[in-house]
């Protein structure tokens, strides 16, 4: 089945520099990249997602690539803020099997002021 | 917030005995999802549904079991023969279809075992 892999796990910067998160998947064949954030105690919720037949995707202060042939796709957030402090997941999904998510581990970034 | 709901926010257990959580939704998705989630970890999917009175085992199904009689209702039962259920339990839902799309989450249930 698929694997998700996501580093690095804990990520901290200056409040107004940039953060990156990696992940890397396993299944030639998934053609969804979603990436969820999770503040303290509450419910993941989408941020951005990019699909197989787009290389990148922006809204705003994220964005997203996707390299197809590496088999890897990446958050990048700009002008980090204290509110963007959170976990944050990447996943991939199969359109063949229905919309089922394979989720990375995870990915803590701590912003600080 | 509102269209997916869990409960209760909070469960214990005693060793041995089952426990069902539940979780409702209005926003007449097909497909409902639960998954748990370890302190420092990702979610893991246990079950999943694309259609009324159809489930699908996900990745680690054992312990647990579902019923989906509701398109509204996907309820899990923890069951005694899961050895460690002490978790957070996410439950989420879709709409059907392939391609992907995204999953809206309830607010969870954390489950202790005592």
């Amino acid at each position: 089945g698929e694997n998700v892999e996501q580093h690095p796990s804990t990520l901290s910067v200056q409040e107004g520099d940039s953060a990156v998160i990696k992940c890397t998947y396993s299944d030639s064949a998934s053609n969804y990249f979603p990436w969820y954030k999770q503040e303290l105690g509450k419910r993941p919720q989408l941020i951005i997602d990019i699909r197989s037949n787009v290389g990148e995707k922006k809204d705003q202060r994220i964005a997203v690539t996707l390299n197809k042939t590496a088999k890897h796709f990446s958050l990048h957030i700009t002008e980090t803020q204290p509110e963007d402090s959170a976990v944050y997941f990447c996943a991939a999904s199969k359109g063949a099997a229905g919309n089922k998510l394979t989720f990375g581990g995870g990915t803590r970034v701590l912003v600080k002021p | 917030d509102g269209g997916i709901t869990q409960s209760p926010k909070y469960l214990f257990r005693k060793e041995g005995q089952n426990v069902t959580l539940s979780c409702e939704q209005n926003l007449n998705h097909d497909a409902m999802y639960w998954y748990r989630q370890d302190p420092g970890q990702g979610l893991r999917l246990i079950y999943y549904s694309q259609i009324v009175n159809d489930f699908q085992k996900g990745d680690i199904a054992e312990g647990y079991s579902v019923s989906r009689e509701k398109k509204e209702s996907f309820p899990l039962t923890v069951t005694s023969a899961q050895k460690n259920p002490t978790a957070f339990y996410l439950c989420a839902s879709s709409i059907a279809g392939t391609g992907g799309g995204e999953q809206f989450f309830g607010p969870g249930t954390r489950l202790t075992v005592l």
